[in-house]
C-alpha cells in the first residue's frame, strides 16, 4: 500500500532561517510527487510537480527536489508570511487512476 | 488554473440528519474528486466523481453513506447522509484536467455534527 510520511510534524523558524522539508514515500511506481501549502481554513494550493529522481523545481523561496525514495522542500530565507501546512501527495504510475495520497503535513511557523 | 467554490463554506448539523455539499469549477475539468481531512489525519480521498455515471468509491466509503453527483463537466455535488458526530470534518472538492497534472482544491466545507 502506497504510503506517505512527512517530517518534521512541525517546525519553527526565525525569520531568515533556512531549512528543509522531508516527504518519504513507499510507491510501486511513482507517476508524479506533489507539494501544496495550506493556509488556515482553505483548501491547499498547489506549489510543485515532480516526476523523476534529480528533479528539482523553485518558486521564490521555495525549492523541491526528488529523489527515489524522497522529497525535500527547502525553504531559503523564510518570512512570517510562509507559515502554513505543506503537504506532500504521491501518484502510482499505471492506468488512468489519478488517485493522489497524502502525507499529514508539516506545519511551519515563521516568527518574525 | 481552475477555480472551485464550494457552498456552504460551513455548517452545525444534527445527527441523523443529511447535508449536500456543491462544488462549482468556473471551467470544464475532466475529473472531480471528493476528499475529507480529520484533524491530525491525512487528506483521504472519498471518491471520483464521474460525469453521467456513478462515482468511483475509495475503500472504506460507500455510496449509501456519501452519495455524489455530476451532472456536467463543472458541477458536483457530496451528499453525507445519516450524519454522526464521526463524520465532523473538513470535505474538500478537487478537480484535474488530466491524470499527469496537478489538483485543484476548493476551499472546504467544515462540517460539525452535533
Amino acid at each position: 500500500e502506497d504510503q506517505v510520511t512527512q517530517s518534521p510534524e512541525a517546525l519553527r523558524l526565525q525569520e531568515g532561517e533556512s531549512s528543509s522539508l522531508n516527504c518519504s514515500y513507499t510507491v510501486s511506481g511513482l507517476r508524479g510527487l506533489f507539494w501544496y501549502r495550506q493556509d488556515p481554513g482553505k483548501g491547499p494550493e498547489f506549489l510543485f510537480t515532480l516526476y523523476s529522481a534529480g528533479e528539482e523545481k523553485e518558486k521564490e523561496r521555495l525549492k523541491a527536489t526528488l529523489t527515489k525514495k524522497e522529497s525535500f522542500l527547502h525553504i531559503t530565507a523564510p518570512k512570517p508570511e510562509d507559515s502554513a501546512t505543506y503537504l506532500c501527495a504521491v501518484q502510482e504510475s499505471g492506468g488512468s487512476n489519478y488517485k493522489l495520497t497524502f502525507g499529514k503535513g508539516t506545519l511551519l511557523t515563521v516568527n518574525p | 488554473s481552475a477555480v472551485i467554490s464550494q457552498k456552504p463554506s460551513r455548517d452545525i448539523c444534527q445527527r441523523g440528519t443529511s447535508l449536500t455539499i456543491q462544488c462549482q469549477v468556473d471551467s470544464q475539468v475532466t475529473m472531480m474528486f471528493w476528499y475529507r481531512q480529520q484533524p491530525g489525519q491525512s487528506l483521504t480521498l472519498i471518491a471520483t466523481a464521474n460525469q453521467g455515471s456513478e462515482a468511483t468509491y475509495e475503500s472504506g466509503f460507500v455510496i449509501d453513506k456519501f452519495p455524489i453527483s455530476r451532472p456536467n463537466l463543472t458541477f458536483s455535488t457530496l451528499t453525507v447522509s445519516n450524519m454522526s458526530p464521526e463524520d465532523s470534518s473538513i470535505y474538500l472538492c478537487s478537480a484535474a484536467d488530466r491524470v499527469d497534472t496537478e489538483a485543484f482544491f476548493g476551499q472546504g466545507t467544515r462540517l460539525t455534527v452535533v
